[in-house]
């Protein structure tokens, strides 16, 4: 079974970082793209981030870009989002999403981490 | 790269089926066939319904069908039920380095 599981989130000052991860089994992780996703509480959702299989191509939404870095380990299973001067409207619940196999869309979700900023 | 644009709200009676569009431009849904539909409960992760314009994920029923048409993609749901009352998106890869956008979603009330 497939399971994305997000950990790290948590209520940070504006201006701060933070370091979500998200650990992977169920599959051969080192195989696959993957995104970040998020979600505003009670807004629509927000691609975020997208890393390769071996890490060497990665895109960030140009609302994030310069503030967020995206990486895998994939000895480790390990999906990662480096947040930086973070702002309150990165509050958000935040996704790890498994990119479909030889296709562009998102076929499994993690249950989502809270991340609050706010002093 | 603007979020693709959903009606706010759609409803229906049991059994009857709805229709939900998702509009786009020439650098997304018009560009490729990429369109993806999910599905999210309140409080819930959402889920994978249509990929690739019109595919169903294995063990998802048929009462729910992609189609695209230029710029504009859409889900419709037959036969509809009180379980299908949720929230759903469209999202579409595209040609910029916007790599994916969503649309603004649409909730979908079973009267």
């Amino acid at each position: 079974e497939v399971q994305l599981v997000e950990s790290g989130g948590g209520l940070v000052q504006p201006g701060g970082s933070l370091r979500l991860s998200c650990t992977a089994s169920g599959f051969t992780f080192s195989s696959y793209e993957m995104n970040w996703v998020r979600q505003a509480p009670r807004k629509g959702l927000e691609w975020l981030s997208y890393i390769s299989s071996s890490g060497s191509t990665i895109y960030h939404a140009n609302s994030v870009k310069g503030r967020f870095t995206v990486s895998r380990d994939n000895a480790k299973n390990s999906l990662y989002l480096q947040m930086n001067s973070l702002r309150a409207e990165d509050t958000a619940l935040y996704y790890c999403v498994r990119d479909g196999w030889y296709s562009r869309y998102f076929d499994y979700w993690g249950q989502g981490i809270l991340v609050t900023v706010s002093s | 790269q603007s979020a693709l644009t959903q009606p706010a709200s759609v409803s229906g009676s049991p059994g009857q089926s709805i229709t939900i569009s998702c509009t786009g431009t020439s650098r997304d849904v018009g560009a490729y066939n990429y369109v993806s539909w999910y599905q999210q409960h309140p409080g819930k992760a959402p889920k994978l319904m249509i990929f690739d314009v019109s595919s169903r994920p294995s063990g998802l029923l048929n009462r729910f069908s992609g189609s695209k048409s230029g710029n504009t993609a859409s889900l419709t749901i037959s036969g509809l039920q009180a379980e299908d009352e949720a929230d759903y998106y469209c999202s579409s890869y595209t040609n910029t380095s916007t790599l994916y956008v969503f649309g603004t979603g649409t909730k979908v009330t079973v009267l």
